[in-house]
């Protein structure tokens, strides 16, 4: 099953331009995580954010929770042509030792 | 320098055949992981194991097997009962959180599998 869904599928932005993801999923999560896929190679984990935190930041990065709309968002500011990856969020459910990822976001830096 | 590494880089199975990923980690990681991905999807979970020879179907186990002999490996077999194999297959693992298994994982760089 696949929990998570990501808005938009798609993302083209100029260098320097924010970019946001969001992510819903549908049942009670233990974290959610946010991790980067460049084209070709294994996933990256970039941050992890607890049920019981509402917002999180890591050097560019900032993801917000929302559980009772069961919802994230991860945004990128000052994006760069090196951030050009599609981005995933997983669900670490409560009560399954695995995470559910969504479908990603793919996103475009033009330089 | 430690890591997760996955073997081979592309395979090609025949009908009828089976084939085996090879999935190795040196990071001292419980958990291991099988995930499948298909173009311009995300990934799914095909098994995953906590523990030395203890191991869970995820949720698209039909089809594959796995082994879990030795901490730092765990093997993915595909079968010939998997009629659809073509994908990126990715292997990952993580350490014991403070919840079961809560924290991040850690990703080889795949095996892309292919039908002659």
């Amino acid at each position: 099953s696949q929990q998570g869904e990501e808005d938009p599928q798609a993302l083209s932005i100029q260098e320097g331009e924010n970019a946001t993801m969001n992510c819903s999923y549908k049942t009670s999560i233990n974290n959610l995580q946010w991790y980067r896929q460049n084209s070709g190679r294994g996933l990256v984990h970039l941050i992890l954010i607890r049920s019981n935190e509402r917002e999180k930041h890591s050097g560019r990065l900032r993801v917000t929770l929302d559980t009772s709309k069961k919802s994230s968002s991860l945004l990128i500011t000052a994006s760069r042509a090196a951030d050009t990856a599609s981005y995933f969020c997983a669900t670490m459910d409560t009560g399954r030792r695995a995470l559910t990822f969504g479908s990603g976001t793919r996103l475009q830096v033009q330089p | 320098d430690g890591g997760i590494t996955q073997s081979p880089k592309y395979l090609f199975r025949k009908e009828g055949q089976n084939v085996t990923l090879s999935c190795e980690q040196n990071l001292n990681h419980d958990a291991m992981y099988w995930y499948r991905q298909d173009p311009g999807q995300g990934l799914r979970l095909i098994y995953y194991s906590q523990i030395v020879n203890d191991f869970q179907k995820g949720d698209i186990a039909e089809g594959y097997s796995v082994s879990r002999e030795k901490k730092e490996s765990f093997p993915l077999t595909v079968t010939s009962a998997q009629k659809n194999p073509t994908a990126f297959y990715l292997c990952a693992s993580s350490m014991r959180g403070r919840a079961p298994f809560e924290g991040p994982q850690h990703f080889g760089d795949g095996t892309r599998l292919s039908i002659l």
